[in-house]
Order: structure tokens, then C-alpha cells, then sequence
């Protein structure tokens, strides 16, 4: 089965820029889509599609992909931006929906 | 504003049943495949079942498949999920969500349930 990998835990100061990564096998050939889980709520999606964003969702959240990284990058990080990020994708090869175990943003 | 407003969950025994109940507003709830997907662990999320927008498809993760059955009533706005044959594993938050793309389904969750805690114990 398809396998999505994050890093459990990401801490980046206020202003700066967090780098946020969702490996896969191939992950190129996929639409990857992110979404934000803050504590006791349920998960919004910040970006669809590799890199489109919702309307309501700042400028200052964008994607990329490369190779077997998806990346999801957060510019002039606040302190609300804390949460947990989860990538996800649709396996058509398997016809699973797949999502990453998750990466807490920690902002210090 | 989109809004999905779900009811139902609770704490089960194992091998009963229980239902959830999700009221969508806010959009065209009848061009929009739905979907139910489930947190565990406190983390982990997993999906678990779709329908299509008029209703004749759905689709199951394998771990609830012939358990669980989702269903929808375009005249009322409303997605159900029916659990049956309840296992421990099956505790967790359960979230209805609307899918991202209209007259299909492409597995991309652009609105979300408040949740329903489901918790399987005896």
C-alpha cells in the first residue's frame, strides 16, 4: 500500500519560514492536498492540488513537489499557525486515500 | 459559508451499532460527493467510506468494509454513516467532509465536520 511519510515535529521562530515534508514514492504523479488540525478542532485544508489554495487561506502558505517530496512551506510563520499538518493524497494505483501521519509546527 | 453540523456517537459495546448523522448548508449539497474519515490513536487520520453526489456509489475502507454502510438524503441535506459489528478499534473522532470537487469524487476534503466522538467499550 501507498505509504506517505512526515516528520513528527517541526519548530521554526516566529517571522521565519517553515518547511513542512510529505514523502512518497513517486509523490509527482500524485495531487497531494495539506490540511491544518489545531488542538480540539477538526482539520482544515490549506492547500489542494499540490499548491492551490482554498479561499480564506494567507498567501503566505504555498506547495511544491519534487521527486519524492511534497513541501509544503509557511512564510512570516505566527504563532496561529501552530498545529498539526497532514498531507494526503489518492492512490489511483492502489484506489486507496492515503494520509501522512502528521508534523506538529511548534513555533518558538 | 459551507457548514457541516454532525450528530450521533457515544460509547458502545462491542459488536452493537451505532449511527452518525451530518446536516450540510451553505453549498449545493446534492452535486457533491461525501465522505466520512476517522481520527485514531488521537492522531492518525484514516478514511472510511464516500458516496457519490446522487448516491449510487459507495466506496469503503477494507477494515469497516460490509460493517459499515453510508448513505445520504439529497432532501434533506443530510449523510449518515450506520456502524455495525462495533470493534474497539473502531474508537476514534469521526468526521463527515464535503469533497472538493463537484459531480465526482477526488478524495480531497474541502470542509470538515465539527466530529463525533466514537468510543468502543465494554
Amino acid at each position: 500500500s501507498y505509504v506517505l511519510t512526515q516528520p513528527p515535529s517541526v519548530s521554526v521562530a516566529p517571522g521565519k519560514t517553515a518547511t513542512l515534508t510529505c514523502g512518497g514514492n513517486n509523490i509527482e504523479s500524485q495531487s497531494v492536498h495539506w490540511y491544518q488540525q489545531k488542538p480540539g478542532q477538526a482539520p482544515v485544508m490549506v492547500l489542494y492540488d499540490d499548491s492551490a489554495r482554498p479561499s480564506g487561506i494567507p498567501e503566505r502558505f504555498s506547495g511544491s513537489k519534487s521527486g519524492n517530496t511534497a513541501t509544503l512551506t509557511i512564510n512570516r510563520v505566527e504563532v496561529g499557525d501552530e498545529a498539526d499538518y497532514f498531507c494526503q493524497v489518492w492512490d489511483g494505483a492502489s484506489d486507496q486515500t492515503v494520509f501522512g501521519g502528521g508534523t506538529r509546527l511548534t513555533a518558538l | 459559508q459551507v457548514h457541516l453540523v454532525q450528530s450521533g456517537g457515544g460509547v458502545v459495546q462491542p459488536g452493537r451499532s451505532l449511527r452518525l448523522s451530518c446536516v450540510a448548508s451553505g453549498f449545493d449539497f446534492s452535486i457533491y460527493g461525501m465522505h466520512w474519515v476517522r481520527q485514531v490513536a488521537g492522531r492518525r487520520l484514516e478514511w472510511v467510506a464516500v458516496i457519490s453526489f446522487e448516491g449510487s456509489n459507495e466506496y469503503y475502507a477494507d477494515s469497516v468494509q460490509g460493517r459499515f454502510t453510508i448513505s445520504r438524503d439529497n432532501s434533506k441535506n443530510t449523510v449518515h454513516l450506520q456502524m455495525s459489528s462495533l470493534r474497539r478499534d473502531d474508537t476514534g473522532v469521526y468526521y463527515c467532509a464535503k469533497d472538493g470537487t463537484d459531480y465526482n469524487y477526488m478524495y480531497s476534503f474541502d470542509h470538515w465536520g465539527q466530529g463525533s466522538q466514537v468510543t468502543v467499550s465494554s
